[in-house]
């Protein structure tokens, strides 16, 4: 059965502390990696869908990495308006579900 | 101009009733999805549908029916309801079944007493 484990599991930066956030992931074949995020009350929000090991993609301070068993959500200089839930799931084989992982939380302080 | 609705956006109702939850998307997608997001925030894949047919079907309860009158909609029904039905449900869309970008709907919080 596919596995995505999140870690950590909440994180508190200051506004400019860059910092990442990591995936882990078991699946057997994996067809995409993405990366969401989820403010309080609102349903997850696509960021990024990553294909294969080496892959990278930006979008402003946000980076995402993946290799053959996991992948980073770097930020760089966050902002207080990044506060939020970053989700990252995983579709494999043949099937469309996303397998997600729990999230982490994190928080960007003044 | 909202992509992916759900109504109620709240629903408190007492234990063994029967509720539906609605969804509506207006972005001329073919699949359609319902998540279960339980108290610990984990998200989990209940049933996608692909134009109107059921292809995914996950360990659910078979209280749960999902239905498709036709592509734009997806509406969940739930018999005798239980304390741990209590969640939040996710309706989410994408383009086709294979695609990647799922567009998720502002979810319903479902509470059992």
């Amino acid at each position: 059965e596919d596995q995505v484990t999140q870690s950590p599991e909440a994180l508190r930066l200051q506004e400019g502390e860059s910092s990442s956030l990591n995936c882990s992931y078991t699946v057997s074949g994996l067809r995409g990696l993405f990366w969401y995020r989820q403010d309080p009350g609102k349903g997850p929000e696509f960021l990024f869908t990553l294909y294969s090991a080496g892959e990278e993609k930006e979008k402003e301070r946000l980076k995402a990495t993946l290799t053959k068993k996991e992948s980073f959500l770097h930020i760089t200089a966050p902002k207080p308006e990044d506060s939020a839930t970053y989700l990252c799931a995983v579709q494999a084989g043949t099937a469309s579900k996303l397998t997600f992982g729990t999230g982490t939380r994190l928080q960007v302080t003044l | 101009d909202t992509a992916v609705s759900q109504t109620p956006k709240y629903l408190v109702t007492q234990m063994g009733n029967d509720k539906s939850i609605k969804c509506e998307q207006n972005l001329g997608h073919d699949t359609m999805y319902w998540y279960k997001q339980d108290s610990k925030k984990f998200l989990k894949i209940m049933f996608s549908y692909n134009n109107k047919e059921l292809i995914i079907n996950e360990t659910v309860p078979n209280r749960f029916s999902p239905k498709s009158p036709d592509k734009a909609h997806l509406n969940l029904h739930i018999n005798s309801l239980e304390l741990g039905d209590s969640a939040v449900y996710f309706c989410a869309s994408s383009l086709l079944v294979s695609d990647n970008e799922q567009f998720f709907g502002p979810g319903t919080r479902l509470t059992v007493l």
